[in-house]
């Protein structure tokens, strides 16, 4: 089993505030890293695939960097609306998906 | 619509019946997965399928079964002998793994399963 770790596991900020949160992982054996996003009652989404070191992705205001060197990967989010009120999971794919427990977003408007 | 569809939503059981959870998908994926979450943790890997007429075990097998007779089916029983059956359970697709490492997952909207 692999150690997917992401922290925080909760947060809580107001809308128009920027925010990151932290996906860690083996830096060993690196292929890709996944971002998904689960808001509440509907299925998990697919935000980014992430495969090379130093990789940056954006879409919209929500933004990822990649350092596989030392195994971890950011998300950011930029003046947080109450839609992206969600839990965000990261996943390193092997034989199988290994996925952190997720950080929990809450905007208050 | 091409997606992935998993009934009912909700599933009420007695404790010692078995119960069959459904997943079905349309996107011509050959790799199936069956995930448990549960208050507080990740997402945990119970079964999957790379392909038809096989599947593994994953992380937390004990007291679940599958079948994968057919490309768009991966139905989920959960046994009498699973200890703690009650939570949320998500199914999940994708094209398949290139040199062991998985491709992107598509989800359903899962099944919360209790168990009284």
């Amino acid at each position: 089993i692999l150690n997917v770790e992401q922290s925080p596991q909760s947060l809580h900020v107001q809308e128009g505030d920027s925010t990151n949160f932290t996906c860690s992982f083996p830096s060993s054996n690196f292929y890709a890293l996944h971002w998904y996003r689960w808001e509440t009652a509907k299925s998990p989404e697919a935000l980014f695939v992430m495969t090379l070191n130093g990789d940056e992705k954006k879409k919209g205001r929500i933004s990822a960097t990649l350092n596989t060197k030392e195994g971890y990967s950011y998300l950011y989010i930029k003046g947080s609306q109450p839609e992206d009120s969600a839990t965000y999971l990261c996943a390193f794919p092997g034989n199988q998906f290994y996925f952190g427990t997720g950080t929990s977003l809450t905007v208050i408007p | 619509d091409g997606g992935i569809t998993q009934s009912p939503k909700y599933l009420f059981r007695k404790e010692g019946q078995n119960v069959t959870l459904s997943c079905e998908q349309n996107l011509n994926h050959d790799a199936m997965y069956w995930y448990r979450q549960d208050p507080g943790q990740g997402l945990r890997l119970i079964y999957y399928s790379q392909i038809v007429n096989d599947f593994q075990k994953g992380d937390i097998a004990e007291g679940y079964s599958v079948s994968r007779e057919k490309k768009e089916s991966f139905p989920l029983t959960v046994t009498s002998a699973q200890k703690n059956p009650t939570a949320f359970y998500l199914c999940a697709s994708s094209i398949g793994s290139v040199g062991g490492v998985s491709y992107e997952q598509y989800f359903g909207p899962g099944t919360r399963l209790t168990v009284t």
